[in-house]
């Protein structure tokens, strides 16, 4: 059964540091990743999709990479905003079924 | 806009009530999904149809009801709830699987159910 872990739990800083944010899977067999970004209350919005080819996906200020021999995903946030406050899930999908597995998040705070 | 819309957005019902939630994407995609989220506990996955057929149901009590009329909508059917299912339900859509990768993941934001 696929478990997945996501430290830190939650994360404050001040504006303009970079970020690494830390996923761990234990079943290494997965389809691809994805990385969604959920603000409170709110509903999941896609951030980047790895392909379980792919080492890493870029999109702006994102960069997450991909070692799905060891069960590690991590997202870089560089010059992180107060708009990037929001809860990180990393999501890892089955390579059986679509089904994607969550972790419980990193919830992030950028303060000004 | 995520393309997927969900509707209410906010639903108090009592443990007796019969409540739908309402799913509807406009991606071109085939399969769909409804998931739950409670307080400090991960996404868990409730249900999948793929091509419009349940392909998923992960131990839902039957108090939930799915349905999936065509590609475009999904319905979760409601009946004697329990305070326990007050949660965040949220839709995804995906363009289901075949030989082709992708399969990303767009959710909808969410109807919060609060059961008295």
């Amino acid at each position: 059964k696929q478990e997945v872990t996501q430290i830190p739990a939650a994360l404050s800083v001040p504006e303009g540091e970079n970020l690494v944010l830390n996923c761990s899977f234990t079943d290494s067999a997965i389809y691809n990743l994805q990385w969604f970004r959920q603000d409170p209350g709110k509903g999941l919005t896609s951030l980047l999709l790895i392909q379980s080819s792919q080492r890493e996906q870029t999109s702006g200020r994102l960069n997450a990479s991909l070692d799905k021999s060891s069960g590690r995903s991590t997202l870089y946030i560089a010059a992180s905003q107060p708009g990037d406050s929001a809860t990180y899930l990393c999501a890892p999908s089955s390579y059986n079924t679509d089904k994607l597995i969550f972790g419980t998040g990193t919830r992030l705070q950028v303060f000004p | 806009e995520t393309g997927v819309t969900q509707t209410p957005r906010h639903l108090v019902m009592g443990m007796t009530n019969k409540k739908s939630l309402k799913c509807e994407q406009h991606l071109g995609h085939n399969a769909m999904y409804w998931y739950k989220q409670s307080a400090k506990k991960p996404l868990e996955l409730m249900f999948v149809y793929s091509l419009e057929e349940r392909v998923e149901n992960n131990s839902v009590p039957s108090r939930f009801s799915p349905e999936c009329p065509n590609s475009s909508h999904l319905f979760l059917h409601l009946h004697t709830l329990q305070p326990e299912d007050s949660a965040l339900y949220l839709c995804a859509s995906s363009q289901a699987r075949t030989s082709e990768p992708g399969d990303e993941q767009f959710f909808g934001p969410g109807t919060r159910l609060t059961v008295l």
